[in-house]
């Protein structure tokens, strides 16, 4: 099983600054590795695939990147909408045993 | 626009079997290369990846939970189901169903709370 560890575990900012996340996994996920946002109530929505693909309506504000084992998403200035809590996760192995990371909040400093 | 739904008891007691549906509307369950999944949270914890099932019945599961779980499709109900066998209070969660695009979740139902609880 491939591990996915995400640090910080909570990231304090303010509106209009830039948020960075990461996510390493236990061994190389290649490119395959996704990253989800969740507000409270509400399932997940993709933001980003394949470490550095914005889903569909995802804006701008919102990369990716990295390969292997290290990946980085950011949030190039946040927005009010945009504090939640955001995991990754990687679709590599075979047979399938998908997984993903505890999580990041991003909260309100 | 594909929309998902799940369905099923909200409390389930232990040692039972846990059952829920998932109603996929706005497209056809059989329609293009896509996998549907099952996927859990636990309250205030992070998401674990149950397993999936093609159109052709093929499916994947998470090894933790294979012994227990079984996850079907009805082409003619546009539905998939997920069944979790003798249940314990670690298994309480919200359940979410999901269309899976090459691994990764893409249309999510809104989730459904199961409380395993005697």
């Amino acid at each position: 099983e491939t591990v996915l560890t995400q640090s910080p575990a909570t990231l304090s900012l303010s509106p209009g600054e830039r948020a960075t996340l990461s996510c390493r996994a236990s061994q190389s996920v290649s490119g395959y590795l996704a990253w989800y946002q969740q507000k409270p109530g509400q399932a997940p929505r993709l933001l980003i695939y394949d470490a550095s693909n914005r889903a569909t309506g995802i804006p701008a504000r919102f990369s990716g990147s990295g390969s292997g084992t290290d990946f980085t998403l950011t949030i190039s200035s946040l927005e009010p909408e945009d504090f939640a809590v955001y995991y990754c996760h990687q679709r590599y192995n075979w047979p399938p045993l998908f997984t993903f990371g505890p999580g990041t909040k991003v909260d309100i400093k | 626009q594909v929309q998902l739904q799940e369905s099923g008891p909200g409390l389930v007691k232990p040692s039972q079997t846990l059952s829920l549906t998932c109603t996929v509307s706005g497209g056809s369950i059989s329609s293009g290369s896509y996998y549907w999944s099952w996927i859990r949270q636990p309250a205030g914890k992070g998401l674990e990846w149950i397993g999936r099932i093609y159109t052709s019945g093929n499916t994947n599961y998470n090894p933790s939970l294979k012994s227990r779980v079984a996850i079907s499709v009805d082409m003619s109900k546009n539905q998939f189901s997920l069944k979790l066998s003798s249940v314990t209070a670690a298994d309480t969660a919200v359940y979410y169903c999901a269309r899976d695009d090459y691994g990764d979740p893409t249309v999510w139902g809104q989730g459904t709370l199961v409380t395993v609880s005697s």
